[in-house]
């Protein structure tokens, strides 16, 4: 069955420390896609980045960069030189092929940085 | 500016008492959700619709209602809320169904 795990429940750094972010997933579709999604503490659902599975290349998009490996069902997520802005409750989840767009969730990370 | 909102963003009401929570996107998305979010349970989908008429059920759709008569809004309605239903609730549109983008979402109290 199709799951997501987020392993770290709450992680907490002193701003301008690099942090990962650990996303583990299990399918057996061969199509499906990965997300991330931020929760800062105001409440809103931020969408960051999708990942299709046949597109192993790594994202960077400024301080952030995604990291997906198949041969390990992973999708990190990386933070360079963490900002008090940054902490807010991060999702990770996955759509299958077929799946009419279902989301699987991951139970989010707490990140925590301090100043 | 494109969004999807929401409305009311805060109401608390009594059990058994109909009410509708309103979602509005207008990025011309054919794709809306609507999900709820409990502490410990994580987002979960209540209903989704691919297009105008077109509804489904999603994880937990007991208890709530939808309709999709134009576009741009979704509605979800509680016919008979009950104190289980207190959640925060969020809705979401897409226009290839992946990435969805979602409103500022709902409190919703039941006492």
């Amino acid at each position: 069955a199709q799951k997501v795990t987020q392993a770290q429940t709450e992680i907490s750094v002193v701003e301008k420390e690099d942090v990962t972010l650990d996303c583990v997933y299990e399918t057996r579709d061969t199509t499906y896609y990965l997300f991330w999604y931020k929760q800062p503490p105001s409440g809103e659902l931020v969408f960051l980045i999708r990942r299709n599975s046949f597109d192993e290349q790594n994202e960077i998009s400024g301080r952030y960069s995604w990291n997906f490996q198949k041969s390990t069902s992973s999708f990190n997520f990386t933070i360079t030189a963490s900002q008090v802005v940054d902490s807010a409750v991060y999702f990770c989840a996955l759509s299958e092929e077929g799946s009419n767009y279902q989301l699987i969730w991951g139970a989010g990370t707490k990140l925590i940085i301090k100043p | 500016e494109a969004q999807v909102t929401q409305n009311p963003r805060y109401l608390i009401t009594v059990t058994g008492k109909k009410l509708t929570v309103t979602c509005s996107q207008n990025m011309n998305h054919e794709y809306m959700s609507w999900y709820r979010q409990d502490p410990g349970l994580g987002l979960r989908q209540i209903y989704y619709s691919m297009n105008v008429e077109v509804t489904d059920k999603g994880d937990v759709p007991e208890g709530y209602k939808v309709s999709r008569k134009e576009k741009r809004n979704f509605p979800l309605i509680l016919e008979s809320p009950s104190p289980n239903q207190t959640s925060l609730y969020f809705c979401a549109s897409s226009s290839t169904g992946l990435e969805q983008y979602f409103g500022p979402g709902t409190r919703l109290t039941v006492t």
